[in-house]
């Protein structure tokens, strides 16, 4: 069973467009939920994170808002840029319990000019 | 956060050949780092976890006599594929584990002719 669902697989946004990115989690005991930016060749770099205490945290251009009960957070990328392009990745783990990360399957974003 | 390094970030080799690959931590002492594989626009998959002076744990499916996981220090953790077959070709990235959040490395490209 997936332990995080992701969607969409793909996102094409023009430029200063919002892109939202949608992610499902099954283990309510989910404690830690981060999400990772990756660009071609190059290794996940760690974007943002929440943790369930808070509803919403905004970094910048960018914003996760989680919603517990319903067991779902998504990225919201504001102004979106070019240089924004790239695949990102959620994920969800327990902490303190040598940090297992699940994660979600990608989004392909494309911001176009 | 964390800074990790991999080596090297490239790697070309003849089929039965074994290739090792270089998990660093520049800034910290690890002791958990994770080996993951990444196939062209697929999300990540865990291979398995290395503990610093222990056994790695490898998830089902992953051929421990193959990856090779060897964790001789907080700072360092190699795979090693050996044997390696075309189908062994794959983006390797490692990530350790700092306060509850995994940072990655830039990846390693293995070709196997």
């Amino acid at each position: 069973q997936q332990q995080v669902k992701q969607s969409p697989q793909s996102l094409i946004v023009q430029k200063g467009g919002i892109s939202i990115i949608n992610c499902a989690y099954e283990n309510t005991a989910f404690d830690y939920f981060p999400w990772y930016q990756q660009f071609p060749g190059k290794g996940p770099a760690l974007l943002i994170a929440i943790r369930p205490d808070v509803s919403e945290k905004k970094e910048g251009r960018f914003t996760i808002s989680f919603n517990k009960s319903a067991k779902q957070f998504s990225l919201h990328i504001m102004d979106s840029q070019p240089g924004d392009s790239a695949t990102y990745f959620c994920a969800a783990t327990l902490s303190n319990t040598g940090n297992q990360f699940y994660f979600g399957t990608g989004t392909s974003l494309t911001v176009i000019p | 956060g964390a800074v990790v390094s991999q080596h090297p970030s490239r790697v070309i080799c003849k089929s039965g050949t074994s290739v090792k690959i270089e998990c660093r931590s520049l800034d910290f002492q690890a002791t958990t780092m994770f080996w993951y594989r990444q196939f062209p626009k697929k999300s990540l998959m865990l291979m398995a976890t290395s503990n610093e002076g222990s056994k790695a744990t490898y998830e089902q499916g992953v051929e421990k006599d193959k990856f090779l996981i060897n964790h001789a220090s907080l700072t360092l953790s190699t795979l090693t594929v050996t044997s390696a077959h075309p189908e062994d070709s794959s983006f390797y990235i490692c990530s350790v584990d700092y306060t509850d959040t995994q940072y990655f490395g830039p990846g390693t490209r293995l070709t196997v002719l």
